[in-house]
């Protein structure tokens, strides 16, 4: 499978600050996802990280809070935005080298706001 | 809608045995992937072994494998020889073939393995 690299590993925030997380693929990949899993839950799929194009937000999440860029197929951020102690939770983003294939994960960021 | 149900939030398992976690899942659809996932304290969430809607044959990977009922809509995991490594939270997923956008995932279940 492909080598996912996700930076930071983790992070300290102030309140009203913005953090981009970066996700760095060793091969290109169909598709990349962006998930939120917070304290004790499991995973929620925030949106899919389109290349060249805006990004596909499910419900209850929107761009302006968390930014997407995906500028070619083996690189893409997200961006939290205006954080609030809310956003407190493991951000982990996930790629499929086909449109049929497993979604594979990176490592994680954990963010914590104070 | 398609749900995902783990009905074991915590399991444990001493060293070498085996153990089976239980999935079930509810879908009207007919052509569908079912996952399960494994996350340590790392947090790093590996893909353990998936399976097919279409093959009648359980997946097998190495020491895990599943037992897939589809008329029953359930998808257990089972663990032979349980090693500490083994020590995990693991999550079942489900998405419908051709969407690869959507994995519904269950609530998990947290292995304990005893030495």
């Amino acid at each position: 499978s492909a080598v996912i690299s996700q930076k930071p590993s983790r992070d300290i925030c102030q309140r009203g600050t913005s953090l981009t997380i970066q996700c760095q693929v060793d091969s290109q990949v169909t598709m990349m996802f962006w998930y939120r899993q917070q304290p004790g839950q499991s995973l929620t799929l925030i949106a899919t990280a389109n290349q060249g194009s805006e990004a596909t937000y499910e419900s209850g999440f929107v761009i302006d809070k968390f930014p997407i860029s995906r500028p070619n197929l083996t690189f893409s951020t997200l961006t939290v935005s205006n954080m609030s102690p809310e956003d407190s939770s493991i951000y982990l983003c996930s790629v499929a080298r086909g449109f049929d294939q497993p979604q594979h994960f990176g490592d994680g960021t954990r963010l914590s706001i104070l | 809608a398609q749900t995902v149900t783990q009905s074991q939030p915590e399991m444990s398992v001493q060293e070498a045995e085996t153990v089976t976690l239980s999935c079930t899942y509810d879908t009207s659809e007919s052509d569908y992937y079912l996952f399960w996932y494994k996350q340590p304290p790392s947090r790093q969430m590996i893909l353990v072994i998936r399976q097919e809607a279409y093959k009648q044959q359980n997946a097998t990977e190495n020491r895990f494998s599943v037992n897939f009922q589809k008329a029953a809509k359930s998808f257990s995991l089972k663990i032979s020889d349980s090693q500490l490594g083994d020590a995990a939270m693991y999550f079942c997923a489900y998405r419908n073939a051709g969407n690869n956008r959507k994995l519904i995932w269950g609530l998990g279940t947290s292995l304990a393995v005893n030495p």
